[in-house]
């Protein structure tokens, strides 16, 4: 079966730290990748996804990601948060041939301290 | 362009009462999503229509949940009766024809059955 696996459940950052979620997926076949992150208040929106191409991926707001193949990773990497960054983040998979759902994971809150 | 819209955004019912959700989708997307998330636990597909047809219902969990989208135009989601699990948010996402492309949630509606 399909899973996607984010590794923390909570972070706590200071103004300025960097970042890194992790996310590792299990799926037999072609897939491609998202974050999605829901802000306080706010609806789920897309930070960025992975379809091919090159595994480095660049989202908005300075958020980057690495798909690494081998691992079936997806980390999602900032190199200084703001505290404007607080919010929740989803990983996701989601395949064509299996008409686009997307699976979840567990979601990653992040608090940044000012 | 209007995004996805939810309706209600906060419903309170009684166990075994009857909920109807609703959710309107950016115009010209063919494909609504239905998924939903209980306190605690990750976003969970629910189903997939393309148009006015069902794609997957693969994750509707049991026969109180009927889905519709008459015209292909809003969806509505119904729990007769609901159960107390029922509670959580369910969210509607939309999406242009293809399966891989990004999908737009919509800002959820939070059900609470007592």
């Amino acid at each position: 079966a399909q899973s996607v696996s984010q590794h923390n459940h909570h972070v706590i950052l200071s103004e300025a730290a960097s970042l890194e979620l992790g996310c590792n997926y299990s799926y037999g076949g072609t897939v491609n990748l998202f974050w999605y992150v829901q802000y306080p208040g706010q609806h789920l929106q897309l930070l960025l996804k992975y379809f091919s191409g090159d595994p480095l991926v660049k989202g908005i707001k300075g958020f980057e990601a690495e798909f690494i193949k081998s691992k079936f990773s997806f980390n999602l990497r900032k190199p200084s948060v703001q505290w404007s960054d607080t919010a929740e983040y989803f990983c996701a998979v989601g395949s064509y041939n299996q008409g686009g759902k997307l699976i979840f994971g567990q979601g990653t809150e992040l608090s940044v301290k000012p | 362009e209007a995004g996805v819209t939810q309706f209600p955004s906060h419903s309170v019912i009684e166990k075994g009462q009857t909920v109807t959700l609703r959710c309107d989708p950016i115009s010209g997307h063919d494909n609504l999503y239905w998924y939903r998330r209980v306190m605690g636990k990750e976003i969970k597909f629910l189903l997939h229509f393309v148009k006015e047809s069902k794609q997957d219902e693969s994750g509707m969990p049991n026969n109180r949940f009927l889905a519709e989208r008459t015209g292909g135009t809003y969806s509505t989601l119904k729990v007769q009766p609901a159960e107390l699990e029922d509670s959580g948010v369910y969210f509607c996402a939309s999406s242009q024809t293809g399966g891989g492309y990004e999908q737009y949630f919509g800002p959820g509606t939070r059900l609470t059955v007592t």
